[in-house]
């Protein structure tokens, strides 16, 4: 049980264009979804928190208006990427709380994005 | 605010030797701790935690981790270590709940080595 799923899982974009990744929860309801970011060997970086039906909260230092976060239902939050550059190339990652039976956050299998 | 601290960003370790990847972490309330793994180009999996209870924590392939909460820290070991354990492990941190965030340290790169 608690399985996320991320797609897609690769994709290629041309600068300036927008990219969608979603991340559905497939056998529990969230809530709450977490974005991440991951530099080729770095850790993730904490993105927004998502919460279903509000507004996104976002971490310190990460634009709004470009990476736009919708959570439109208890199991789909989307990460719209906007006007993309070749800085924005990364590994971005999903994640949502579960509660029962046993507390734990569980992940996507991330997205890799490229912008050329 | 919680943070956490992986002092080591590499260790190498001969295959069926022992190994430590040390954690740290600094809160002012009580906090769950977690321990992933990643391999290359793929998501995070979950290792083992810490929610409450037993501070010996194991998981199904021989890893375990000790919480100790006078040192705050989360040490991940394994008696020995296989050549596929070679992956990036992340030590994690939350103070529970829906809609508290995972805060992660900078990672270790586990390398074992025929």
């Amino acid at each position: 049980g608690a399985v996320v799923s991320q797609h897609p899982s690769r994709v290629i974009c041309k600068s300036g264009t927008s990219v969608k990744i979603e991340c559905r929860s497939l056998d529990f309801q969230a809530t709450t979804m977490f974005w991440y970011r991951q530099f080729p060997k770095q850790s993730l970086m904490l993105m927004a928190t998502s919460n279903e039906g509000s507004k996104a909260t976002y971490e310190q230092g990460v634009e709004k208006d470009k990476f736009l976060i919708n959570h439109a239902s208890l199991t789909l939050s989307t990460l719209t990427v906007t006007s993309a550059h070749p800085e924005d190339s990364s590994f971005y990652i999903c994640s949502a709380t579960v509660d029962r039976p046993n507390y734990g956050y569980t992940f996507g299998s991330g997205t890799r994005l490229t912008v050329v | 605010a919680q943070s956490v601290t992986q002092l080591d960003s590499q260790v190498p370790v001969f295959e069926e030797a022992p190994v430590e990847l040390r954690c740290n972490y600094s809160s002012s309330v009580s906090v769950y701790l977690f321990w992933y793994v990643q391999y290359p180009n793929q998501g995070l999996q979950l290792l083992l935690k810490y929610l409450s209870g037993s501070t010996l924590v194991e998981s199904i392939n021989g890893f375990e981790a000790e919480f100790n909460k006078s040192q705050t820290s989360f040490h991940l070991r394994k008696p020995s270590v296989h050549i596929s354990d070679t992956a990036e492990y992340f030590c994690a941190v939350s103070r529970g709940g829906a809609t508290n965030k995972l805060i992660f340290g900078t990672g270790t790169l586990l390398a074992v080595q025929p």
